[in-house]
């Protein structure tokens, strides 16, 4: 399979401890987001890269979730001390930016967090 | 800053009939808009992008710069079209709350 992969698929974890998340994109896509997406609403933008850059972090995200791209090519997803509130479905998602025009996005299946 | 307004949470259209799902934008430069589906149990996949105006699976959508819309509209519904909608602006790709199309038989 030569879409976006993630892992875990699903994660069930104590509130206050740590998670992270993997996403193996599109082999040549240098963009990668992440979103946040809770029953009955649109995925809510949480950071993109480019390659390895950082180009944005939303602002309704707190100081306990990071997001590294070390390499350009995987991202992990880090949930620090969980709430109950963190539980929904994280998805990630690549696209190939040629300079200003860029392809669409394509989305992996997710990781569904619940936190109990 | 982006944003995306989908003002319909569920629309019920009935088979062979015309469907249109309404779409706001909201941004100061250049906007490149999407149309996503996402189908029952299956990841969210594009539809269509205003840039290529193609149609997919009878899908239209023109962007309207003066209203800032995106409307996507289908003459006659199918019973698969059933699924959930959403609406995405880019460059950094903000979605709306997206329209659940339930096509009624």
């Amino acid at each position: 399979d030569t879409g976006v992969s993630q892992n875990p698929r699903h994660k069930i974890t104590k509130r206050g401890q740590n998670v992270t998340f993997r996403c193996d994109p599109i082999s040549e896509h240098n963009r990668l987001y992440w979103y946040r997406q809770t029953l009955g609403q649109g995925p809510e933008f949480l950071t993109y890269f480019q390659n390895e850059a950082q180009l944005e972090k939303s602002r309704l995200l707190s100081d306990r979730f990071s997001a590294e791209r070390p390499k350009g090519s995987f991202s992990t997803l880090e949930i620090q001390r969980t709430e109950q509130g963190d539980s929904a479905m994280y998805l990630c998602a690549s696209s190939l930016d040629l300079g200003g025009a860029y392809t669409e996005a394509f989305f992996g299946q997710g990781t569904r967090l619940t936190v109990v | 800053a982006q944003r995306v307004t989908q003002p319909e949470k569920l629309l019920s259209v009935f088979k062979g009939a015309p469907v249109e799902l309404k779409c706001n934008y909201s941004y100061s430069g250049s906007p490149e808009l999407f149309w996503y589906v996402q189908y029952s149990r299956q990841r969210l996949q594009l539809l269509l992008r205003h840039i290529s105006r193609e149609s997919i699976k009878g899908f239209t959508a023109d962007l309207n710069k003066g209203e800032t819309s995106f409307h996507l509209k289908k003459p006659f519904a199918q019973e698969e079209d059933s699924a959930m909608y959403y609406c995405a602006l880019g460059p950094k790709i903000i979605f709306g709350k997206g329209t659940r199309l339930h096509i009624l038989p």
